[in-house]
């Protein structure tokens, strides 16, 4: 277990809505990342941080923000959810440079 | 980041040995091949990794090819647990990026 949390597991939220998802973790790691994954598509990256206050985009970041004001905790906001943001939103964290990334459970939201 | 090839699907019945081959035919120098899977809907699991060497740990074997185009992940006893979906990348030292390709859905049967 490396120690992360997301949250809500769950959301089902209407088009136009703000959405933020939570990434804690308990282990102090300096890399964050947020995946997306969808049928046909598997995980794709949308952003990822190296330290605090320190992010850089993805593959698929169109839509989506992020922000890391303290170590253990990685959000992601969609200002105006769409349905194409419908998905299973996975966060991960790597310790070591080039290490390999622990996942959380996941958090499915479903834009309506 | 390099491209992977790999299988879509693949069956192996239970208690064989599994070998899911993974192309990397642009891999560069200094990447390193990984390989996660992925069970139902949890979260990707690590299962190991390696540059050139032939790798083992206590889930699995990495085989490379001595030209690093191509590698073979070794399941040595498939159980039913191991049924998923396996993912072979490329991954640049110290790059923090890792791209998943669509990976390989293994079927352990009884």
């Amino acid at each position: 277990d490396a120690g992360i949390t997301q949250s809500p597991r769950h959301k089902v939220t209407e088009t136009g809505t703000p959405v933020t998802l939570r990434c804690h973790q308990t282990e102090n790691h300096r890399y964050m990342y947020w995946y997306r994954q969808d049928p046909g598509h598997g995980l794709r990256l949308i952003h990822y941080s190296y330290g605090v206050k320190d992010t850089d985009k993805g593959e698929v970041s169109d839509g989506y923000s992020v922000s890391r004001s303290k170590t253990e905790d990685f959000l992601l906001t969609l200002e105006s959810a769409t349905s194409s943001q419908t998905s299973v939103y996975f966060c991960a964290i790597n310790m070591l440079d080039g290490g390999e990334l622990f996942f959380g459970e996941g958090s499915r939201l479903t834009v309506l | 980041d390099a491209k992977t090839t790999q299988p879509p699907s693949m069956d192996c019945a239970e208690g064989r040995a599994a070998n899911l081959p993974c192309n990397h035919s642009t891999i560069s120098g200094n990447e390193y091949v990984y390989w996660y899977r992925q069970i139902h809907s949890q979260g990707p699991q690590y299962i190991i990794h390696g540059l050139k060497n032939n790798e083992t740990n206590e889930m699995a074997s990495l085989i490379i090819t001595e030209d690093r185009k191509s590698s073979t992940l070794i399941l040595p006893h498939a159980t039913l647990r191991d049924t998923a979906v396996y993912y072979c990348i490329v991954r640049e030292q110290g790059a923090q990026k890792l791209v998943f390709g669509q990976g390989t859905r293994l079927t352990i049967n009884p």
